[in-house]
């Protein structure tokens, strides 16, 4: 069973540029989460889809902004890129079950973004 | 609200010596935790996660963890260290996420394991 494949891994941009990274989760599972891991800040949610609909966000300005579409495969764009935008961006997918039991995130290899 | 602080940015130890990585959270709800594993330029990988079904959790390549609630403590350990151990790890609560959504990860901060020869 393939697992979260996230693209490209590496990315160079210059800042006021805009971005898309690609997450294409296992099969199967049809909630969609982002994080940005930062030496800084750390690890910080940006945002959770499930069928095609953002049911969580994050403390992000609405420069990050993303989707998801029918095939659950989710995007994530970022305009007007800052220098501080530079980082690991990570998606991890979950099934959704029909009872109260947790689910659990599985994690991308990540995009690494480089703002110049 | 739900936070989760890792004691120690820096841990090493000898390859054969006990592993302990600490983890404390806060939570408004009963708490969903997790401890993933970051390799360099990769994503996380989960170790272990405490879903309330037992307090001694037991995870992949020998490590576990014990949840206590009276402590609000969820630290890691593993009886010997091997070399393949260094890495980052992260300990996490979730804000919810039964039914329908996964719900909220909040990260620690990070530890990072140094295993000496």
């Amino acid at each position: 069973k393939a697992g979260v494949t996230q693209t490209p891994r590496y990315l160079i941009k210059t800042r006021g540029q805009q971005v898309t990274l690609s997450c294409s989760p296992i099969s199967g599972h049809r909630s969609v989460s982002w994080y940005q891991q930062t030496p800084g800040q750390g690890l910080q949610f940006l945002f959770e889809y499930f069928s095609e609909t953002q049911r969580n966000k994050g403390n992000f300005p609405g420069r990050f902004s993303g989707r998801q579409f029918s095939n659950s495969r989710s995007e994530m764009n970022v305009s007007t890129l800052e220098l501080g935008d530079s980082a690991l961006y990570l998606c991890a997918s979950s099934s959704i079950r029909s009872t109260a039991t947790y689910t659990e995130a599985f994690f991308g290899q990540g995009t690494r973004l480089t703002v110049v | 609200a739900q936070s989760v602080t890792q004691l120690g940015s820096h841990v090493s130890v000898s390859e054969g010596a006990l592993v302990l990585l600490r983890c404390n959270y806060s939570s408004s709800v009963p708490p969903y935790l997790f401890w993933y594993v970051q390799y360099p330029n990769q994503g996380l990988q989960l170790l272990l996660k405490y879903t309330s079904a037992a307090t001694l959790v037991k995870g992949i390549n020998g490590f576990e963890a014990e949840f206590k609630k009276s402590e609000t403590s969820f630290h890691l350990t593993k009886p010997s260290a091997h070399m393949s151990d260094a890495a980052e790890y992260f300990c996490a609560v979730s804000d919810g996420g039964r039914g329908s959504t996964l719900g909220r990860l909040y990260f620690g901060r990070g530890t990072q394991l140094t295993v000496w020869p």
